[in-house]
């Protein structure tokens, strides 16, 4: 089956510090990958997406992810956390001949001062 | 902006009752979703659209029913609410555009039942 595994349920850095976020997948064919974020009490914006090409993908707010098929990751990054980044980062795989997404358990993102 | 829109935001209604949780694009959208998610956890699928006249189950079993009348509407229904039905509810819509398929998320509806 599919899935997203999201090894880290919290993370906490200082602010202007550099972070990874960690995201696995198992998926049998080529996956279309997506980072989204949760602010307290709001739905989810979409970060930054992969679908094929150049592994190494940018998105909005400083973000980038780099899609590493051998290690079966998608990992999240950012080279200077801003304290406005404290939210939940979710990582999803498209599913279901492309009509689902499935989400992992998300990593709560505290940003020290 | 994504325009999705999910009414109301948050919801405290009592055992027994009967509730819709209202969720509205103005996108065009084909296929549109209803994901569960409880504080600090993961989004479960609990049902899915691929358009009008369609609707499909989703991953986590659920007491809920949605419709799909119109292309721009996807209400979800619990006939008679319990307290193990708190919980957020976000919609969301897609359409397939190949490298730009993207999913859209609705703010969410914070239910609470007592």
């Amino acid at each position: 089956a599919q899935s997203v595994t999201q090894p880290d349920i919290h993370i906490t850095v200082s602010e202007g510090a550099s972070l990874e976020l960690r995201c696995n997948y198992s998926y049998g064919a080529t996956p279309y990958l997506f980072w989204y974020v949760q602010s307290p009490g709001q739905g989810l914006q979409l970060l930054l997406k992969y679908f094929s090409g150049d592994t190494l993908v940018q998105g909005i707010k400083g973000f980038e992810a780099e899609f590493k098929r051998s290690q079966s990751s998608f990992n999240l990054r950012k080279p200077s956390v801003h304290w406005s980044d404290a939210a939940e980062y979710f990582c999803a795989v498209l599913t279901g001949g492309g009509n689902k997404l499935t989400f992992g358990t998300g990593t709560q993102l505290k940003v020290e001062l | 902006e994504a325009d999705i829109y999910q009414t109301p935001r948050y919801l405290v209604i009592g055992t027994g009752k009967k509730i819709t949780l209202e969720c509205s694009q103005t996108m065009g959208h084909d296929k549109m979703y209803w994901y569960q998610q409880d504080p600090g956890m993961e989004l479960h699928l609990i049902h899915y659209s691929y358009g009008v006249n369609s609707t499909e189950k989703g991953d986590l079993s659920s007491e809920s029913t949605v419709s799909r009348i119109r292309t721009e509407h996807f209400p979800l229904t619990l006939e008679s609410a319990r307290p193990s039905h708190t919980s957020q509810y976000l919609c969301a819509s897609s359409e397939d555009r190949g490298l730009n398929t993207e999913a859209f998320f609705g703010q969410g509806t914070r239910l609470t039942v007592v």
